[in-house]
């Protein structure tokens, strides 16, 4: 069954320090996510990305983040200077198209000390 | 308005039992109503969805209703079972956007 897939599955960063997260969404969508989790807490919307661009971001996306698509395969989340509230578990998502199932990986857990 | 608001936080059933969970909203322009299932220190998994034009959709154990009058909706989780321990959230989005927004969640344990 196909998934989507994210590396790595726990990294833990210096306050300050550049983080990327990645995720290989599933090959047919089109459509891609990128969600966080504070412990205990809901799942928060961070940004959508379709046709090489970003359809959609939320509040909590700002300056400091960046997605990307470098390759055919892979879609990045990119931290530039963690602070510690960053820590969370960082979900990918993939559709085929909006407003449709939305398939999650299994999380990068990011520890900012 | 963005909000969906579910209910109850947590809820303790034994095995057998139907446990519902209930969530609301306020904003009409929702159209896309999924359950999700997550374990601990995994993805959530999308587990049954609903669009507004039906009333009620079943998947093996598990029910959605849905009442657009009163903008609810809910999860009924038909004959328990300890594997079905796990938190669950409720989701809306809306047709133009590909945003979920997500409930608070609720934590479900079931006991042999």
């Amino acid at each position: 069954e196909p998934e989507v897939t994210q590396t790595p599955s726990h990294q833990v960063t210096q306050m300050g320090q550049e983080v990327i997260l990645r995720c290989v969404p599933i090959s047919n969508h089109l459509y891609f996510y990128w969600y966080r989790q504070i412990l205990g807490q809901k799942v928060e919307f961070l940004v959508s990305f379709y046709n090489n661009e970003i359809s959609e971001k939320s509040e909590i996306f700002d300056d400091q983040f960046s997605v990307e698509r470098p390759d055919g395969s892979n879609f990045t989340l990119k931290i530039r200077s963690t602070k510690l509230e960053d820590s969370a578990m960082y979900f990918c998502a993939s559709s085929v198209q909006e407003n449709t199932e939305a398939f999650f990986g299994q999380g990068t857990r990011l520890t900012v000390v | 308005q963005q909000q969906v608001k579910q209910s109850p936080q947590s809820l303790i059933v034994q095995k057998g039992g139907i446990p519902i969970i209930n969530c609301a909203y306020e904003n009409t322009a929702f159209d896309y109503f999924p359950w999700y299932q997550q374990f601990p220190g995994k993805g959530p998994a999308l587990l049954i969805a609903i669009r507004p034009d039906v009333s009620e959709k079943k998947e093996g154990r598990f029910t959605i209703s849905f009442n657009k009058s009163a903008k609810q909706f809910s999860l009924h989780i038909m004959d328990s079972q300890p594997g079905d321990s796990a938190t669950y959230f409720c989701a809306a989005s809306i047709g133009n956007t590909d945003k979920l927004i997500f409930g608070t969640g609720t934590r479900l344990q079931v006991f042999p």
